[in-house]
């Protein structure tokens, strides 16, 4: 079964860099995975495609700040120099047959 | 630029129904599938439904199958979902979401989001 792992909550100081994972379930390692940002009281924000190598292309606006990479059936998205605006919901997801989201992170900025 | 903006929402009585729209901007609309994904109280983000760009193949999360309708209007622009024998566990923000076009299939992650409408079923 596809499933997606992520960390319930993550802080880091402002200024300051954070790397965020989503963990790929055991048998689905090659997938691509998708980052979303979800400020508060808005519509989700897509952030950028994490393929199973590492590379990843970002949505159109998104800042230098904000990269991504993989390991295994790691993915993660980096966010160096955070802002304040940078406190929200993250979301990872997949896609198979269907499609799948991980529970989220909520990142707070100290 | 690329605009979703959902419609439909509101309150609604345990067992009742409610239709949902999405007009879409900014982009052939026609040639893109489309889905949408839900926010309840307290919860991460839910994949609802999808459809094809054309209309003709659809998919349901299993919270709608039996109970949910996606469809579409490529004339008028608009992506539906109907909403049928809802409950509390139904209340949520209901998203429309574009589906990046891939060269094979038409499963893939979403590039563009709406702001969201809500529902809320309660007596």
């Amino acid at each position: 079964q596809l499933v997606l792992t992520q960390s319930p909550s993550a802080s880091a100081s402002l200024g300051a860099s954070v790397k965020l994972t989503c963990t790929v379930s055991i048998g689905h390692i090659n997938y691509a995975i998708a980052w979303h940002q979800q400020q508060p009281e808005k519509g989700p924000r897509y952030l950028m495609k994490v393929n199973s190598d590492g590379s990843h292309s970002k949505g159109d606006g998104i800042p230098d700040r904000f990269s991504g990479s993989s390991s295994g059936t790691e993915r993660y998205l980096t966010i160096s120099s955070l802002q304040s605006e940078d406190e929200a919901d993250y979301y990872c997801q997949t896609w198979g047959t269907a499609w799948v989201f991980g529970g989220g992170t909520k990142l707070t900025v100290l | 630029e690329v605009q979703l903006v959902e419609s439909g929402g509101g309150l609604v009585q345990p067992g009742g129904s409610l239709r949902l729209s999405c007009a879409a901007s900014g982009f052939i609309f026609s040639k893109y599938a489309m889905s949408w994904v839900r926010l309840a109280p307290g919860k991460g983000l839910e994949w609802v439904s999808a459809i094809t760009a054309n209309g003709g193949g659809t998919n349901y999360g299993d919270s709608a199958k039996g109970r949910f309708t996606i469809s579409r209007d490529n004339s008028k622009d608009t992506l539906y979902l109907q909403l049928n024998s809802l409950t509390a566990e139904d209340t949520a923000i209901y998203y429309c979401a574009k589906i990046a076009a891939r060269s094979s299939g038409w499963i893939n992650y979403f590039d563009y989001w709406g702001q969201g409408t809500l529902v809320t079923v309660s007596s």
